[in-house]
């Protein structure tokens, strides 16, 4: 099981829709990362939140729009996607930096189809 | 930056030993992750290592690292048909939030 949790677990959307991407974890953690991974594919760092204030964007398209409402959430939200941003989106978090390796903790991810 | 590389495919039969293998270029104080990764899940954290060791034992896991050629090395031993997965290896430079992942390894176990 993960400490991480995504919601959905399953996202369909048109190219005009506008949804959000949801993570929760409780263990404290004061990192939190959103990663893209494509089938067959390493994932992808998009957007890193320290401290909730946005630390780094890896020159992600201003379509996807991060947010961190508090220690504890992070947000994704998707607005005029398209077909290639289909994808698993997975959202992960880490103790800040040197705390024993700050490993990251993955969540399950939401596999998203951009229709 | 880093660069992390990784083989494609593994093929073991259940009950013997898996290795998978990896090397990474940066040369400043690092922790090495081993992920796995199951169909239609999340990554899995295995285990990890901080570069100023050799090696760590967990359970039926052991990593090995030879940080003069920089080569980092997943052994699985006993494996299992729930040992199937993508393996990811993964580095994290010392005070650095960006980690970078190799390839990924496919182990398939077969009965």
């Amino acid at each position: 099981d993960t400490e991480v949790t995504q919601t959905p677990k399953h996202l369909v959307m048109g190219m005009t829709n506008k949804k959000s991407l949801k993570c929760e974890q409780h263990m404290g953690h004061r990192a939190m990362y959103w990663y893209k991974q494509k089938a067959k594919k390493p994932p992808e760092l998009m957007f890193v939140y320290s401290y909730e204030k946005l630390s780094i964007n890896e020159s992600v398209p201003s379509r996807f729009s991060p947010e961190c409402p508090n220690s504890s959430l992070l947000n994704l939200h998707l607005h005029a996607l398209q077909p290639e941003d289909s994808a698993l989106y997975l959202c992960a978090s880490s103790q800040e930096e040197a705390v024993e390796g700050s490993p990251l903790h993955f969540g399950n991810g939401t596999r998203l189809t951009v229709t | 930056g880093e660069d992390v590389e990784q083989s494609l495919f593994l093929s073991v039969r259940e009950g013997d030993s898996s290795v998978i293998n990896c090397t990474y270029t940066d040369s400043s104080s690092t922790y090495l992750y081993w992920y796995k990764q199951e169909p239609g899940a999340g990554l899995q954290l295995l285990t990890y290592i901080f570069s100023n060791m050799d090696m760590k034992q967990d359970q039926r896991l052991t990593v090995l690292l030879n940080k003069k050629d920089k080569h980092l090395s997943l052994r699985i031993a006993d494996t299992q048909t729930g040992d199937s997965a993508i393996y990811f290896c993964a580095e994290r430079p010392y005070g650095n939030n960006r980690l970078a992942f190799g390839k990924g390894n496919q182990v398939v176990v077969i009965p």
